[in-house]
């Protein structure tokens, strides 16, 4: 049974930089085609796909936060990551990190998720 | 972007009921790639439908999919008192990004 968790600080002040790490386990996050992926929730609001990342390395962002994110990815840990530059209150949110079954059309695994609250 | 309207917002039923969502989408996807989610308070959303009607794994045979398209419906027969959450689709077509519906609150009557 793949597990997935995420990890990080709970408050960042505004313009800095928002770092997540996702930790998979009961599987290899190299093992299968998967894509893994970052999703947020503000409170009281939907859902907003934020990028995805192959075990390769190969990512694909969402257009609306393109310029301000990274996803990268560490084997050797079995984890991946999310880094969202220049945050502001818009971006507080509860962030999930997620797998992208086979092939890559809905989110079947998903973290717990964890509260980011930017604010000074 | 391909932007999904859920209807209705809100839906008050009676476990033991019947309960129809929509999901609309704002352009034909070519393929079925609609996926639907229940998400209880303080919780991650959970898989339900994948391929606009393929249960996922552990989900009861009272949830079903259909549709195709533009419109597309989740349905949950014989409601039982843990159905009741908020539901989302989401679409995977022929280009990123993903997206979600806006949600449904399906409530106890």
């Amino acid at each position: 049974q793949v597990q997935l968790q995420e990890s990080g600080p709970g408050l960042v002040k505004p313009s800095q930089t928002l770092s997540l790490t996702c930790t998979v386990s009961g599987g290899s996050i190299s093992s299968g085609s998967y894509y893994w992926s970052w999703i947020r929730q503000p409170a009281g609001k939907g859902l907003e796909w934020i990028g995805r990342i192959y075990t390769s390395g190969s990512t694909n962002y969402n257009p609306s936060l393109k310029s301000r994110v990274t996803i990268s990815v560490d084997t050797s840990k079995n984890q991946f990551s999310l880094k969202l530059s220049s945050v502001t209150a818009a971006d507080t949110a509860v962030y999930y990190c997620a797998r992208l079954c086979y092939p890559p059309t809905s989110f079947d695994y998903w973290g717990q998720g964890t509260l980011v609250t930017v604010s000074s | 972007e391909i932007v999904l309207t859920q209807s209705p917002g809100t839906l008050s039923l009676s476990p033991g009921g019947r309960a129809t969502l929509s999901c609309r989408t704002s352009q034909s996807l070519n393929s079925p790639y609609i996926a639907w989610y229940q998400q209880k308070p303080g919780q991650a959303p959970r898989l339900l439908i994948h391929g606009a009607s393929n249960r996922a794994t552990g989900v009861p045979d009272r949830f079903s999919g259909s549709g195709s398209g533009t419109d597309f419906t989740l349905t949950i027969s014989r409601l039982e008192p843990e159905d009741f959450a908020v539901y989302y689709c989401q679409q995977y077509g022929h280009s990123l990004p993903y997206t979600f519906g806006q949600g449904t609150k399906l409530e106890i009557k």
